[in-house]
């Protein structure tokens, strides 16, 4: 299997600030991730697909970059409604499992 | 407008059986590969498995924690997807969500999931 490697798995910031959330895979995936937001009680919310590309309806301050094993989520100006926890995914289904990262939660500072 | 509406979950005894359903609107059923994802209380998310469409044999793949005991079947006549549940164990207890593959095409598609169900908690306890 697949093991995807978040960190931080959490994070004080102030709104304002640019945060920044790395996703490592133990094995090369291309540019298949997705990044997530979960809000508590919440279904997930897709932000980020294909490594890079965002999500219709998805703020700009969100971006993602990345390829192979190394992956990363950027805020670039935190804001309010942003504070949650955040959770990637490898998104290739073969062979199966897809498999998500262990989540990083974004707090206030 | 797109919507997963799952049901089912509750309160079930070790070893037994439950069917969850995942009601789908707002979009064609039939296109897209459907998936479950579960998250045990506090922890994080889990793939279950997945159902791809019938223009790719419709057939389905699982995680290996579930695999012989869960089944993921569809109903496109009904816009429905089903997750049966047998020989359920404690460490199911979880809530479960339905989700859409944004890109289904192909036996082994990307799977990115940009919608989600409002998820059924399911409690497997004596």
């Amino acid at each position: 299997d697949i093991q995807m490697t978040q960190s931080p798995s959490s994070v004080s910031a102030s709104v304002g600030d640019r945060v920044t959330i790395t996703c490592r895979a133990s094995q090369g995936i291309s540019s298949w991730l997705a990044w997530y937001q979960q809000k508590p009680g919440k279904a997930p919310k897709l932000l980020i697909y294909a490594a890079s590309s965002l999500q219709s309806g998805v703020p700009s301050r969100f971006s993602g970059s990345g390829s192979g094993t190394d992956f990363t989520l950027t805020i670039s100006s935190l804001q309010p409604e942003d504070f949650a926890t955040y959770y990637c995914q490898q998104a290739n289904s073969f062979p199966p499992p897809l498999t998500f990262g262990g989540g990083t939660k974004v707090e206030i500072k | 407008e797109v919507q997963l509406v799952e049901s089912g979950g509750g309160l079930v005894q070790p070893g037994r059986s439950l069917r969850l359903s995942c009601t789908a609107s707002g979009f064609t059923f039939g296109d897209y590969a459907m998936s479950w994802v579960r998250q045990a209380p506090g922890k994080g998310l889990e793939w279950v498995g997945f159902i791809r469409s019938k223009a790719y044999g419709g057939t389905t793949e699982y995680a290996a924690s579930v695999k012989g005991r869960f089944t993921i079947s569809r109903d496109d006549s009904k816009s429905i997807a089903y997750l049966q549940m047998n020989s359920l164990k404690t460490e199911d207890t979880a809530v479960y969500y339905c989700t859409r593959g944004r890109y289904s095409y192909g036996y082994w598609p990307e799977l990115y999931f940009d919608y989600w169900g409002q998820g059924t908690l399911v409690t497997v306890s004596s």
